[in-house]
């Protein structure tokens, strides 16, 4: 079966370091990954897609790589800031006229000032 | 525009008691979905209508049903809830982001607790 895994529950760095979270997944060809930011008590909001023939994406201190043969992303947050402590979502879709997403169970980051 | 709304903010219920959560996009979006969240085991789809006047069913969908109004809403209902129920419920809408592609906006959620 589809099975998405982000590689922590928490994670926990210190202010002006780069955060770099994992997602893994098993038996899905995807045609795009994207990441969603949580705040607690609140819905998830889209930061970054990436498509399946795409290596890297940025958005300002956000960085996204997608490898399909290691069947992995890697999601960074350049100099991190306290701002940034938040749950992380890595959703997977494998396309069609639905735009139906599968999504890991996320990653605490919390930023320590 | 205000988004995806959801109403009730949160509701609690007795087991066998019957509810419906409400979902309105502003967005203009064909696609609109139905997710529950716990702890410990992340977004999990129940039902999504990837058009107005079809519905289909998710990942979770038992002891759930649903009902797309029109193109704006988008219903979930509990007819016998159980404590295995008690969850954040979130709706969420798919549209085109500007230079991005295909994603979700989510509502605020609906916290329910079955007792």
């Amino acid at each position: 079966s589809q099975k998405i895994e982000q590689n922590s529950e928490a994670l926990n760095i210190q202010e002006g370091k780069t955060a770099t979270l994992t997602c893994n997944y098993t038996n899905y060809s995807p045609a795009y990954l994207q990441w969603y930011r949580q705040d607690p008590g609140r819905g998830p909001v889209f930061l970054l897609l990436i498509r399946e023939n795409e290596k890297e994406k940025r958005k300002e201190r956000l960085k996204v790589t997608f490898d399909t043969t290691l069947k992995q992303s890697l999601f960074h947050i350049t100099a991190s800031q306290p701002a940034d402590s938040a749950t992380y979502l890595c959703a997977l879709s494998s396309g069609g006229s639905n735009y139906k997403l599968t999504f890991g169970k996320g990653t605490l980051l919390t930023v320590n000032p | 525009n205000a988004g995806v709304t959801q109403t009730p903010k949160f509701q609690v219920l007795k087991t066998g008691q019957s509810m419906t959560l409400q979902c309105a996009q502003d967005m203009n979006h064909n696609s609109m979905y139905w997710y529950r969240q716990d702890p410990g085991m992340g977004l999990r789809l129940i039902y999504y209508s990837a058009s107005e006047g079809t519905t289909d069913k998710g990942e979770v969908p038992n002891g759930y049903n649903v009902s797309r109004l029109n193109k704006r809403e988008f219903s979930l209902r509990l007819e016998s809830a159980a404590p295995s129920q008690t969850s954040v419920y979130f709706c969420a809408s798919n549209g085109k982001t500007s230079g991005t592609g295909e994603t979700q906006y989510f509502g605020p959620g609906t916290r329910l607790l079955v007792l």
